[in-house]
């Protein structure tokens, strides 16, 4: 059973370009959630979708950023207009639909480098 | 947003020696986790707490949830080489599937 893969693992984008980063959740999972990590620091949480719905958007900046997880295919988080603070890794995790002790499996992550 | 405070940040031991490090918040967590971050990867689980002064093992590792639910330990016993990397507390409140994450704490182990 593969674990939740990450495309692409590095990505370099140019202050002004669009960084489209994908997730695909373990097999039978259909909970996807996307976390930003700086460097030196903890895991920040992002987003969290289930199919076709975005569940909890609270850590999202409200500008540039969207994500989504469609019916068919990975999840994808978008960052429009990439500036040199958005560099970091973002990780995805996902986790089953069982209620109670969800655990949450994480990718590998992309590491953006914006220059 | 919120974070949890996590210590020590570093920590240099010796092959063999025991390791301890903990997690506090301000505030409430009903689920409390463990993980390992290897360089250019992602974190992996090591220990799941669910229930207040919850004691739970998973080889070296003992990790335990504190009383006042806002707190958490983890120890790793004689220790070894390939313990190296930097360990993550992470707290997720009750109605929440968010995860909120410590700085970690970076270790180094001399053979």
């Amino acid at each position: 059973n593969a674990g939740v893969m990450q495309n692409p693992r590095h990505l370099v984008r140019r202050r002004g370009q669009e960084a489209r980063l994908r997730c695909s959740p373990m097999k039978g999972h259909s909970h996807v959630y996307w976390y930003r990590q700086l460097p030196e620091e903890g895991l920040k949480f992002m987003v969290y979708l289930q199919k076709e719905n975005i569940i909890d958007e609270s850590g999202m900046p409200k500008e540039r950023f969207s994500a989504e997880f469609p019916k068919e295919g990975p999840s994808i988080l978008r960052i429009q207009q990439v500036v040199r603070g958005d560099s970091a890794a973002y990780f995805c995790a996902s986790s089953t639909s069982d209620r109670g002790r969800e655990t949450q499996y994480f990718g590998p992550g992309t590491r953006l480098l914006v220059l | 947003g919120q974070q949890l405070n996590q210590s020590p940040q570093s920590m240099f031991i010796q092959e063999g020696e025991d390791v301890s490090m903990n997690c506090t918040s301000s505030s409430i967590f009903n689920t409390w986790l463990w993980y390992k971050q290897d360089p250019g990867e992602g974190p992996v689980l090591l220990i799941a707490l669910y229930k207040a002064g919850e004691l739970t093992s998973n080889g070296r590792l003992t990790a335990q949830f504190g009383i006042t639910r806002k707190d958490s330990f983890l120890n790793i016993s004689a220790s070894i080489p390939s313990d190296v990397g930097i360990y993550f507390c992470a707290g997720r409140k009750g109605g929440s599937e968010k995860l909120v994450f410590g700085k970690g704490t970076k270790l180094t182990v001399n053979p």
